[in-house]
C-alpha cells in the first residue's frame, strides 16, 4: 500500500513569504502529525489532526497552522518566514497509538 | 523539559559486533516506545516497539529492552552492519489529553558501523 507522500520535497523561500506543504495519509488513517527537524532543536511536535480536528499543538508560534480535509490529507502553512524556520518538515500518519509511518519530509530553505 | 533523553550523541561499532543504543525517560505515563532510523533528508523508519507490560521484544537482529523502574530502555543489533549507520531515534506517544498524536523524541544517536 502507498506509504506517506509529502510534497513537495524541496522549497527555497525568502523571507517574509509564506508557504504551504502537504501530506497525504495512508489509505485508512485518521490522524496526521506533523513535526520540525532542526539541527539545533531535533524533531518537535508541531500539531496533530484527527479527522479535520486539530487535538494537539506544539510550542511554536501562531505563524505556523495547519488543517485537515475530509479525505485525511493535511496541509501545514508558516506565514512570514523566518531564516530560523528552515528545516525538514515531516508528516507523520497513524491509526493507531502505535503505528506511526513518517513521510519523506519537505526541505525548506528560508533565504 | 526533554521528557526522553538520548544521552550518547555518537557511537561507533565494528562490523558484526553489537551496537547498543540507550534511551531514558522521565515521563512514568509513557507506556510505549518506539525506535526508528533515520538517514539525512528523509524520514524516519520505524524500527521496533515496546509496550510497558513487556520487558524484553525481538524482530530479527533488533531486541529492544525496557527497565520500567529505572525509566531506562535499550535497542540492541546484533550483529551490526555498515547498512545500520543512520541517526537512531526513541521515542514515546502521548496517552490522550493534552497528548494526542504526539511522539515525544530523543535527541537523536548517530550510529556508525566500520567495515
Amino acid at each position: 500500500k502507498a506509504g506517506v507522500t509529502q510534497t513537495p520535497r524541496y522549497l527555497i523561500k525568502t523571507r517574509g513569504q509564506q508557504v504551504t506543504l502537504s501530506c497525504s495519509p495512508i489509505s485508512g488513517h485518521r490522524s496526521v502529525s506533523w513535526y520540525q527537524q532542526t539541527p539545533g532543536q531535533g524533531l518537535q511536535f508541531l500539531f496533530e489532526y484527527f479527522s479535520e480536528t486539530q487535538r494537539n499543538k506544539g510550542n511554536f508560534p501562531g505563524r505556523f497552522s495547519g488543517r485537515q480535509f475530509s479525505n485525511s490529507r493535511s496541509e501545514m502553512n508558516v506565514s512570514t518566514l523566518e531564516l530560523g524556520d528552515s528545516a525538514l518538515y515531516l508528516c507523520a500518519s497513524s491509526f493507531d497509538r502505535g503505528g506511526y509511518t513518517f513521510g519523506s519530509g519537505t526541505r525548506l530553505t528560508v533565504v | 523539559d526533554q521528557q526522553v533523553k538520548q544521552n550518547s550523541p555518537s557511537l561507533s561499532v565494528q562490523e558484526g559486533r553489537i551496537s547498543i543504543l540507550n534511551c531514558d525517560y522521565t515521563n512514568s505515563m509513557f507506556d510505549y516506545f518506539l525506535w526508528y532510523k533515520k538517514y539525512p533528508a528523509e524520514g524516519p523508519t520505524f524500527l521496533i516497539s515496546i509496550s510497558s507490560i513487556k520487558d524484553k521484544n525481538e524482530d530479527g537482529r533488533f531486541t529492544v529492552f525496557l527497565n520500567k523502574s529505572a525509566k531506562h530502555l535499550s535497542l540492541h543489533i546484533v550483529p551490526s552492519q555498515p547498512g545500520d549507520s543512520a541517526v537512531y531515534f526513541c521515542a514515546a506517544p502521548g496517552r490522550g489529553g493534552t497528548s494526542y498524536g504526539k511522539l515525544t523524541f530523543g535527541q537523536g544517536t548517530i550510529l556508525t558501523v566500520h567495515p
